[in-house]
């Protein structure tokens, strides 16, 4: 099935650094959304983004709609333990009623 | 305050048997959608309902039947399991509108031996 591409598939970090990840698509989307999830639990919604060009923050976490509409990325500043888990982008195109999903982004950090 | 709630968390079955993985969201979502996820395959869209009294085959329907018992509620059901869906099971719920989130439910980790 259609899938997102997603970067990096994992990443190992040092406590305090900035973290970045990103997702493209071959088709134009007009609903972004950014995923966590944690060991064991189901994945809890990190930002939501509806227009091109939107910059939405939460927190130590910034997410951007690409102003093509087909990518977006997502960082977060000074990682904390925490914050380890997998991070999800999943997409909408048109009136689709389903999500499209990318693969995650497994993130570690080293306190 | 209870959002999508799964019922088992956990389930062993035998090769052959059958089992019906329960979901509901107190949210009055119209749409309900029934994934599983597989280590490095993310998460894969079973089958979902855009609304009460309509389902739609999703990327993976083989060997699983859903029922939208009601608004709130939307079943998962594996006639004869087999190992390969041995998996991790996630319900989640939209609006149905254009432009919305969905939320999920905590999963079912069902084996099968």
């Amino acid at each position: 099935g259609q899938q997102l591409n997603q970067s990096p598939q994992s990443m190992f970090i040092q406590e305090g650094e900035d973290v970045s990840m990103n997702c493209t698509s071959s088709s134009i989307f007009n609903t972004w959304l950014w995923y966590k999830q944690d060991p064991g639990e189901g994945p809890v919604l990190l930002i939501a983004l509806y227009k091109a060009g939107e910059l939405t923050s939460n927190g130590r976490l910034t997410a951007q709609f690409g102003i093509t509409r087909k990518d977006s990325f997502l960082n977060i500043s000074a990682s904390i333990p925490s914050d380890v888990g997998i991070y999800f982008c999943a997409g909408q195109s048109g009136n689709n009623r389903k999500l499209i999903w990318g693969l995650g982004t497994s993130l570690a950090v080293n306190p | 305050n209870a959002g999508v709630t799964q019922t088992p968390k956990f389930q062993v079955l035998k090769t052959g048997q059958s089992m019906t993985l329960q979901c509901a969201q107190d949210m009055n979502h119209n749409s309900m959608y029934w994934y599983r996820q597989d280590p490095g395959m993310g998460l894969r869209l079973i089958y979902y309902s855009a609304s009460e009294g309509t389902t739609d085959k999703g990327e993976v329907p083989n060997g699983y039947n859903v029922s939208r018992l009601n608004k709130r509620e939307f079943s998962l059901r594996l006639e004869s399991a087999a190992p390969s869906q041995t998996s991790v099971y996630f319900c989640a719920s939209r609006t149905g509108e254009r432009d919305t989130e969905a939320f999920f439910g905590q999963g079912t980790r069902l084996t099968v031996v």
